[in-house]
């Protein structure tokens, strides 16, 4: 148990375009899931908690309105990267709370030419 | 915020040999979690471990939460133990943190044959 996903699982784009990431928990509910990212030799760094049902929050020095995030249902949360451009390149990982633990997607490379 | 650093950043080991991950915490803790990042960058669940001693075959994890730190064994270490292994706190310190961890750097794990 404890399955998250994540769509796709790498994306290229030219700069200006927007891309979608979509994150599932399949096995179970999560009111709340979380939204990091991972540059190449670097730790995770929490981008924002995205809540089903309201707005995300969003961590200090996060653009929302670059990182656009909608939970629109218990088992799935996107984050939208708009008009995305080369330093927006990175590794974006998801996860979601299932008791006390948290469980993490497989991350989504972005590449932005 | 809470700080989290880990120890040692690098470790190279042959294969059988023994190894000892530490994390250090700054402040209290109400969840506290180990993950091995896989070579294509997977995080995979260890220990959910905010106190006490947790074994799991050959990995076994101690948390002393009064003097904050945890730390996170592997024996007879095998090359598929090759990764990235974190440690991640959510701070219990200032109210509600709603489920946010905060990532030490990670401790990069490579065991030849």
């Amino acid at each position: 148990g404890a399955v998250v996903s994540q769509h796709p699982s790498w994306v290229i784009c030219k700069s200006g375009t927007s891309v979608k990431i979509e994150c599932r928990s399949l096995d179970f509910q999560a009111t709340t899931m979380f939204w990091y990212r991972q540059f190449p030799k670097q730790s995770l760094m929490l981008m924002a908690t995205s809540n089903e049902g309201s707005k995300a929050t969003y961590e200090q020095g996060v653009e929302k309105d670059k990182f656009l995030i909608n939970h629109a249902s218990l088992t799935l949360s996107t984050l939208t990267v708009t008009s995305a451009h080369p330093e927006d390149s990175s590794f974006y990982i998801c996860s979601a709370s299932w008791g006390d633990t948290q469980y993490f997607g497989p991350g989504t490379r972005l590449t932005v030419l | 915020g809470i700080q989290v650093e880990q120890s040692p950043p690098d470790l190279i080991l042959q294969e059988g040999a023994n190894s000892t991950l530490r994390c250090n915490f700054s402040d209290s803790v109400n969840n506290l979690q180990w993950f091995h990042q896989n070579p294509w960058g997977q995080l995979i669940n260890l220990f959910y471990i905010p106190s006490g001693t947790k074994q799991n075959g050959r990995l076994s994890a101690t948390t002393v939460a009064t003097e904050r730190y945890s730390l996170l064994y592997i024996s007879s270490s095998q090359t598929t133990d090759s990764g990235v292994y974190f440690c991640a706190v959510e701070s219990n310190a200032g109210g509600t943190s709603y489920g946010k961890l905060t990532f030490g750097q990670g401790t990069i794990l490579t065991v030849h044959p």
